[in-house]
């Protein structure tokens, strides 16, 4: 089947520094990514849509500039925390749809110290 | 806009015992519906959906869930658990058109299997 993956995997970084997280669709193209944010006992909560060639839609609440997306190819999306505080520490995930199917991301667990 | 609501966040079941997820959401307009599975540290895995026709929908690993748009519901159902079942489930819904894809989770509920 379709797969999605996400580099890292986990991350630690320091107050202030920028973050990228990477999305690749391994098989398939794909358009169209979603990227969801999950803090400890909570559920998933989409931040962005990302399109292929044009701008990512935010979800109300998301800071654009604090988040940003480009999806540089069919295959790439990419997520970049900037000046990252303590409290986006939280549990990044994306995802593609392909045929009609949402296929997620394994997931990058990020820690903000 | 939609919200689902995961009416139990833990459930503890013995082995072989039945299990039901509770699942209520609400929409102003038509939805999809999906459970989702989450093995620790690992994605979400696509259980089953509900698109249309039958409100009986039959998914992987032995699980099924009834779409019931009276109530609002899209419980999910196991008829003898596995220890491997354990695991944290979500139940997600979807509009269509353009915003499919674009999921609402619940808050998730941890199913827990004991031997």
């Amino acid at each position: 089947g379709a797969v999605v993956s996400q580099h890292p995997s986990w991350v630690i970084c320091k107050s202030g520094t920028s973050v990228k997280i990477e999305c690749r669709s391994l098989d398939f193209q794909a358009t169209t990514m979603f990227w969801y944010r999950q803090f400890p006992k909570q559920s998933l909560m989409l931040m962005a849509t990302s399109n292929e060639g044009s701008k990512a839609t935010y979800e109300q609440g998301v800071e654009k500039d604090k988040f940003l997306i480009n999806h540089a190819s069919l295959t790439l999306s990419t997520l970049t925390v900037t000046s990252a505080h303590p409290e986006d520490s939280s549990f990044y995930i994306c995802s593609a749809t392909n045929l009609g199917r949402q296929y997620f991301g394994p997931g990058t667990r990020l820690l903000v110290l | 806009a939609q919200s689902v609501t995961q009416l139990d966040s833990q459930v503890p079941v013995f082995e072989e015992a039945p299990v039901e997820l509770r699942c209520n959401y609400s929409s102003s307009v038509s939805v999809y519906l999906f459970w989702y599975v989450q093995y620790p540290n690992q994605g979400l895995q696509l259980l089953l959906k509900y698109l249309s026709g039958s409100t009986l929908v039959k998914g992987i690993n032995g699980f099924e869930a009834e779409f019931n748009k009276s109530q609002t519901s899209f419980h999910l159902r196991k008829p003898s658990v596995h220890i491997s079942d354990t695991a944290e489930y979500f139940c997600a819904v979807s509009a269509g058109g353009t915003s499919y894809g674009k999921l609402t989770f619940g808050q998730g509920t941890i199913l827990t299997v004991h031997p």
